[in-house]
């Protein structure tokens, strides 16, 4: 059963430490995305990956995220330093550009809490 | 940029009624989606339409892409306690990039017993 995993699930933190959140996406897909959601702003693109390049990080505040690729089975997103506004839960999807199906397949998610 | 209102916010039901909710944009879309999500889940993908009228089902589920390209609809028929969620309408513009997916803010759904 193919699917999108996250690490860690839950994360509580106190303000100013440095967060990473982990993303396996599905084997074979070409395509990473992270998002955020909470409830004032909905579901956010931050920044998205294609062969592992990065695309497109224009929704990501620049001083203190960052994302990278290591390889082809993992995702990181960093936080550093967290802030109180930065609480919400973090997605990976990925997807597979040119399949039969390409829209994204959402991970279950990383709730960050900053404190 | 894109604006998606999606409605109704929420809705309470009784077990085995219909549903719909939808969505529309300020502008055009090549694409529609809908995702349901549950609590502490991520969403998932229920139904995508790439054609202006099309009607597509999954099970109880039907989604229409407007004529206009500006609004999709999604309805469930004979609701049932596991349909509670939050559900999300997606839409792609033309000129976008595969990324450039516009998500509305969700309609959570309670169905009554």
């Amino acid at each position: 059963d193919a699917r999108v995993t996250q690490t860690p699930r839950h994360k509580v933190t106190e303000m100013g430490q440095e967060v990473t959140m982990r993303c396996q996406p599905i084997l074979g897909h070409n395509t990473v995305f992270w998002y955020r959601q909470t409830m004032m702003q909905g579901l956010e693109l931050l920044a998205y990956f294609r062969n592992r390049a990065p695309l497109d990080d224009s929704g990501m505040p620049k001083d203190r995220f960052s994302a990278e690729m290591p390889d082809a089975t993992l995702a990181t997103l960093k936080i550093q330093p967290s802030e109180p506004r930065d609480s919400a839960v973090y997605f990976c999807a990925s997807g597979l550009v040119g399949g039969a199906l390409s829209e994204a397949f959402f991970g279950q998610g990383t709730r960050l809490t900053v404190v | 940029g894109q604006q998606l209102n999606q409605s109704p916010q929420s809705m309470f039901i009784q077990e085995g009624e219909d549903v719909s909710m939808n969505c529309t944009s300020s502008s055009i879309f090549n694409t529609w989606l809908w995702y349901k999500q549950d609590p502490g889940e991520g969403p998932v993908l229920l139904i995508a339409l790439y054609k202006a009228g099309e009607l597509t089902s999954n099970g109880r589920l039907t989604a229409q892409f407007g004529i206009t390209r500006k609004d999709s609809f999604l309805n469930i028929s004979a609701s049932i306690p596991s349909d509670v969620g939050i559900y999300f309408c997606a839409g792609r513009p033309n000129s976008g990039g595969y990324q450039k997916v516009t998500f509305g803010i969700g309609t959570k759904l309670q169905v009554i017993p």
